[in-house]
């Protein structure tokens, strides 16, 4: 149960898009369909982003998108906005109903 | 509206016990599979354990396992962690969070309570 690989931070100037990497194995990443991420801002509870690789929640804004491509998911903010400053944490289901979360990664717009 | 509030936690020295609560509302809390997640200061989050609706399903973190215990009480939509010989590392704020619809998508979450372990 080693923690997904994320960058510590990643920036951004209004306006642009930027990608976060979750890198796990094929227990879990790799293994499922099922990368979920989180956004949290400083003292507040994580909020769901994402889910199943892919789908947004019902009103997530579309400027946010997951892929992933072999043992690597990614999640893509486009447009950048300054209220998506924020901490990202990706999530893997791990099998039989555990889960893995990735380090964490620091989201600052310039 | 969905809502999660979380509470026992506090100071407690190492080897001792506490038992968290988290109190449900706004959903069928009997309908819906729980988790507790934490969070040391300044760190990333970590699943911590797994409970089905209806309890016939638990699973823990390697680092919590023999030693933490989820339960629930649907009839009073209530979920806990009774958390023993606790340690300096488990010191964190613990979230309860609920499983939604789908795989690995912990759609609501409580605010938390912080748990600190230290003589």
């Amino acid at each position: 149960q080693s923690a997904l690989t994320q960058p510590a931070s990643v920036s951004g100037s209004p306006g642009q898009s930027i990608t976060i990497s979750c890198t796990g194995t094929s227990s879990d990443v790799g293994g499922y369909n099922y990368v979920s991420w989180y956004q949290q801002h400083p003292g507040k509870a994580p909020k769901l982003m994402i889910y199943d690789v892919s789908k947004r929640p019902s009103g997530v804004s579309n400027r946010f998108s997951g892929s992933k491509s072999g043992n690597t998911a990614s999640l893509t903010i486009s447009g950048l906005q300054a209220e998506d400053e924020a901490d990202y944490y990706c999530c893997s289901y791990a099998g039989s109903s555990t889960y893995v979360f990735g380090t964490g990664t620091k989201v600052t717009v310039l | 509206e969905v809502q999660l509030v979380e509470s026992g936690g506090g100071l407690v020295q190492p080897g001792g016990s506490l038992r968290l609560s988290c109190a449900a509302s706004g959903f069928t809390f009997s309908s819906y599979s729980m988790n507790w997640v934490r969070q040391a200061p300044g760190k990333g989050l970590e699943w911590v354990s797994y409970i089905s609706s209806s309890s016939s399903t638990i699973y823990y973190a390697d680092s919590v396992k023999g030693r933490f215990t989820i339960s629930r009480d649907n009839a009073k939509n209530s979920l806990y962690l009774q958390m023993n010989s606790l340690r300096a590392e488990d010191t964190a704020v613990y979230y309860c969070a609920r499983s939604g619809s789908y795989v690995a998508d912990f759609d609501y979450w409580g605010q938390g309570t912080l748990v600190t372990v230290s003589s």
